[in-house]
């Protein structure tokens, strides 16, 4: 069955250090997001990307966040310059149109 | 801004008993999903629900979606230690979909 994967599944930094969180999205699918959930907390929505741009992105994803699509397969989000607060796990999620499928996750800490 | 509410934040039965998990919130969702997620896991597609009124079974689990598209439910009937996990309902919006902030369920032998 086709899945979701995300690379790496744990990810330390420090803090003002720049990452990149991989996704490979299932493959026909369209549309493609990032979420992320803090520690004991609600999952928060990040942003939505289609046909090459964004279509939606929420309070959080400020200019310290970016995503690419670099080739037919991959799907990045790049944090520039971590902060403490930007630990959390980070989900990429795929859709054909109605149904998203998230990944397994990557744990990112900021230290 | 949209919110879902998830009630109740915990519930702890016996084997065997039934339960129902409730998802509520003011706005109107073009659909509702609902996910079970594993510690350290990423969230698990259970089932989607898109129409007012609409009900939808898996196995022991029914789901409901609310006439008005603003609420749903989940019933697991016989509960097994298995079914333990978080549930979550998400509403989908334009690009996006709104988490609620699950149920912990733990099913005792």
């Amino acid at each position: 069955e086709p899945e979701v994967t995300q690379t790496p599944s744990h990810q330390v930094t420090q803090m003002g250090q720049e990452v990149i969180l991989r996704c490979v999205p299932i493959s026909n699918h369209l549309y493609f997001y990032w979420y992320r959930q803090i520690l004991g907390q609600k999952v928060e929505f990040l942003v939505s990307f289609y046909n090459n741009e964004i279509s939606e992105k929420s309070e959080i994803f400020d200019d310290q966040f970016s995503v690419e699509r670099p080739d037919g397969s991959n799907f990045t989000l790049k944090i520039r310059s971590t902060k403490l607060e930007d630990s959390a796990m980070y989900f990429c999620a795929s859709s054909d149109y109605a149904e998203q499928f998230f990944g397994p996750g990557t744990r990112l800490t900021v230290l | 801004t949209q919110l879902l509410e998830q009630s109740p934040q915990f519930l702890s039965i016996q084997e065997g008993e039934n339960l129902t998990v409730y998802c509520n919130s003011s706005s109107v969702f073009s659909s509702l999903q609902w996910y079970r997620q594993e510690p350290g896991e990423g969230p698990v597609l259970l089932v989607t629900v898109v129409t007012g009124g609409e009900v939808k079974k898996l196995k022991r689990l029914t789901f409901q979606f609310g006439d008005a598209r603003k609420d749903s439910s989940l019933h697991i009937t016989a509960a097994q230690p298995g079914d333990t996990g978080l549930y979550l309902c998400a509403g989908a919006g334009a690009q996006k979909l709104v988490f609620g902030q699950g149920t912990r369920l733990t099913i005792n032998p």
